[in-house]
């Protein structure tokens, strides 16, 4: 059974770099029927979509983060990351990881079928 | 990118029904059949109610239901629940390889 969860800094200084990791059970992140995705929702606020990559490597960014973020795959550990650089206190927010199951390999279905629980980051100096 | 509209709150009475609302464009919830909803209860992970404007997983309760009408989806609980008392969000592509949510609606069962 598929899980997800996520997992970094609870606290991150402005101008650095956040830096969160999904860790993958119950599939491997090199299936070709799975894209990974990272999603975040601040304070008062709804979700925002930060982007997502696919096994092959490809990424897809939300254009307001594309200069400052990135998503990565680890085979070796099955999991995946994300990297935001330049954080501010508006980047504070709960985090999540989530996949996009397809039943035809590259189809995309522009749903997000299973959520991790989040983790919270805070950007303060 | 601008966060699609939901209205922040709602309420019901247990049995009754309620719509929530999702607005926006001809480039997201009316251009593309792909609008989907999800419910968040405090502390938990959202999980997927609706998928392609009305298609409902099979562990989702056929008390959940989505349409939509131009650019406006919509998702309607019938027979509220208390257990149905939670956050959702709507959630549209967006075009060029994007995904857009909206704003959030709190839904409250009096």
């Amino acid at each position: 059974q598929l899980q997800l969860q996520e997992s970094g800094p609870g606290l991150v200084k402005p101008s650095d770099t956040l830096s969160l990791t999904c860790s993958v059970s119950g599939v491997s992140i090199s299936s070709n029927r799975y894209y990974w995705g990272w999603i975040r929702q601040s304070p008062g606020k709804g979700l925002e979509w930060i982007g997502i990559i696919y096994y092959t490597g490809t990424t897809y960014y939300n254009p307001s983060l594309e200069s400052r973020v990135s998503i990565s795959l680890d085979t070796s550990k099955n999991h995946f990351s994300l990297r935001l650089t330049s954080v501010t206190a508006a980047d504070s927010a709960v985090y999540f990881c989530a996949s996009e199951h397809t039943l035809v390999v590259g189809a995309r279905n522009w749903f997000f079928d299973l959520w991790g629980r989040g983790t919270l980051v805070t950007v303060s100096s | 990118q601008s966060a699609l509209t939901q209205p922040r709150s709602v309420s019901g009475s247990p049995g009754q029904s309620v719509t929530i609302s999702c607005s926006g464009t001809s480039n997201d919830v009316g251009g593309y059949n792909y609008v989907s909803w999800y419910q968040r209860h405090p502390g938990k992970a959202p999980q997927l109610l609706i998928y392609d404007i009305s298609e409902r997983p099979s562990w989702v309760p056929d008390r959940f239901s989505g349409s939509r009408s131009v650019n406006t989806a919509s998702l309607t609980i019938s027979g509220l629940q208390a257990e149905d008392e939670a956050d959702y969000y709507c959630c549209s592509y967006a075009g060029s390889y994007t995904l857009m949510f909206g704003g959030g609606t709190n839904l409250t069962v009096l």
